[in-house]
């Protein structure tokens, strides 16, 4: 079926560094966005992103975090500076439309030390 | 804003028993509820939805049940098997915000053993 790629599956970054984690949404779908998930906890929304923009974002999307997908390419989450909260499996999904089946990637791993 | 309550945190069941996870919800405006599955390193895989002109919908050997009044729905598994051991999310959605939001439980683990 139609599979979300995330890269990479797990980083370490150095507390005040920027990270930018990627996504490559399914091809055709027009909605993405990222989920956050800290260990043992359920997943929380962070964003949201349609036609360029940010169309819904969280209290947990801090102004550190930005997000854009430019000339179709990966879907970025930009975190800069990072944080040590920060650290949590960051999950990217997309869908054709906001009423349709939402497609997962495999998330991944920042750690923040 | 919607807030959705899994009530199983673990579930262990024998292979060839149902198993069933209930979720509750709080936004009224919610109309889509999906289900998705975890495996170890693994992404969720979408296992079925319900949305909310129905109160009942079966693929296979799974069944998802819609309690509108209630603000409930739940997943039952028939004849569990080996491969079903996952984790298990539910989900909600307000399809007629502009979004597509989803807001999740807390996940179940499952658990079956032969």
């Amino acid at each position: 079926g139609p599979k979300v790629l995330q890269i990479p599956s797990h980083q370490i970054i150095d507390m005040g560094q920027m990270v930018t984690l990627n996504c490559d949404p399914v091809s055709n779908h027009l909605y993405f966005y990222w989920y956050k998930q800290i260990l043992g906890q359920q997943m929380e929304f962070l964003v949201n992103f349609y036609n360029g923009k940010v169309m819904e974002k969280s209290k947990l999307f801090k102004d550190q975090f930005s997000v854009e997908r430019p000339d179709g390419s990966y879907f970025t989450l930009k975190i800069q500076p990072t944080a040590l909260e920060d650290s949590a499996v960051y999950f990217c999904a997309s869908s054709l439309g906001r009423r349709t089946e939402v497609f997962f990637g495999k998330g991944t791993r920042l750690t923040v030390v | 804003g919607e807030k959705v309550e899994q009530h199983e945190s673990t579930l262990s069941v024998r292979e060839g028993d149902s198993a069933v996870i209930n979720c509750t919800y709080t936004d009224t405006a919610s109309s889509y509820f999906p289900w998705y599955k975890q495996e170890a390193g693994k992404s969720l895989h979408f296992v079925i939805d319900i949305r909310s002109n129905v109160d009942r919908k079966q693929s296979q050997r799974l069944i998802v049940l819609l309690d509108k009044k209630a603000k409930r729905f739940s997943l039952h598994i028939t004849a569990t098997q080996p491969e079903d051991s996952a984790i298990y999310f539910c989900a909600a959605r307000d399809t007629g915000a502009n979004t597509g939001k989803l807001t999740f439980g807390h996940g179940t683990i499952l658990r079956v053993h032969p």
